[in-house]
């Protein structure tokens, strides 16, 4: 069975201070690990998929990496618009022709000014 | 373009009573995927459509159904609802030949 363990639970940073997000993962052959941001009260918005370790993927200050156990959300310098629950995702290649994905808990990110 | 939208966005349903869930994907997206979401559970997958036919069905009890239609609209059935169905309800599409799927705002099903 896929897992996606996403740690920490919930982060607090100020202003300007970089930081990572970690989701670590157990999947059946990965087929993408994908990296959504979720504001309260909306449907996730999708950022990042990544499909091979060693890949790298960016925007803005965000920048997504992905090893054969786990992937990465760097954020750079963050700004209080940045404050949103960060969703990872995977698929395997169980699922074939559909796009079933397994999502973790979320970490919840607050960027105060 | 527009964006995925659902409706309705709130509603307030009573145990026993059935809902019915409504989404439009992004237009030349055939493929439309359901998900739940609560507080405890997180997201998780209910099934994903393509042409009008289901594709893959996630661990939920048959009172959770769907459809879909042929212009590639969806609509997901909840009966004999339960407390416990309280949850946002997302729908999700993508194109044939894409892993990305785009959501829509959710549907917000309180059951009291």
């Amino acid at each position: 069975e896929d897992q996606v363990t996403q740690s920490p639970e919930a982060l607090r940073l100020q202003e300007g201070e970089s930081s990572s997000l970690n989701c670590s993962y157990t999947v059946s052959g990965l087929r993408g690990l994908f990296w959504y941001r979720q504001d309260p009260g909306k449907g996730p918005e999708f950022l990042f998929t990544l499909y091979s370790a060693g890949e790298e993927k960016e925007k803005e200050r965000l920048k997504a990496t992905l090893t054969k156990k786990e992937s990465f959300l760097h954020i750079t310098a963050p700004k209080p618009e940045d404050s949103a629950t960060y969703l990872c995702a995977v698929r395997n290649q169980i699922s074939g022709s559909a796009r079933q994905l397994t999502f973790g808990s979320g970490t919840q990110l607050t960027v105060l000014p | 373009k527009a964006g995925v939208t659902q409706t309705p966005r709130y509603l307030i349903k009573t145990r026993g009573q059935q809902v019915t869930l409504s989404c439009s994907p992004i237009s030349g997206h055939r493929s439309v995927s359901w998900y739940q979401q609560t507080p405890g559970q997180g997201l998780q997958f209910l099934f994903e459509y393509f042409s009008e036919t289901q594709r893959n069905k996630g661990n939920f009890p048959g009172r959770f159904s769907g459809r879909q239609f042929s212009n590639s609209r969806s609509e997901m059935n909840v009966s004999t609802l339960e407390l416990g169905d309280s949850a946002l309800y997302l729908c999700a599409s993508r194109t044939v030949s894409n892993n990305e799927q785009f959501f829509g705002p959710g549907t917000r099903l309180t059951v009291l």
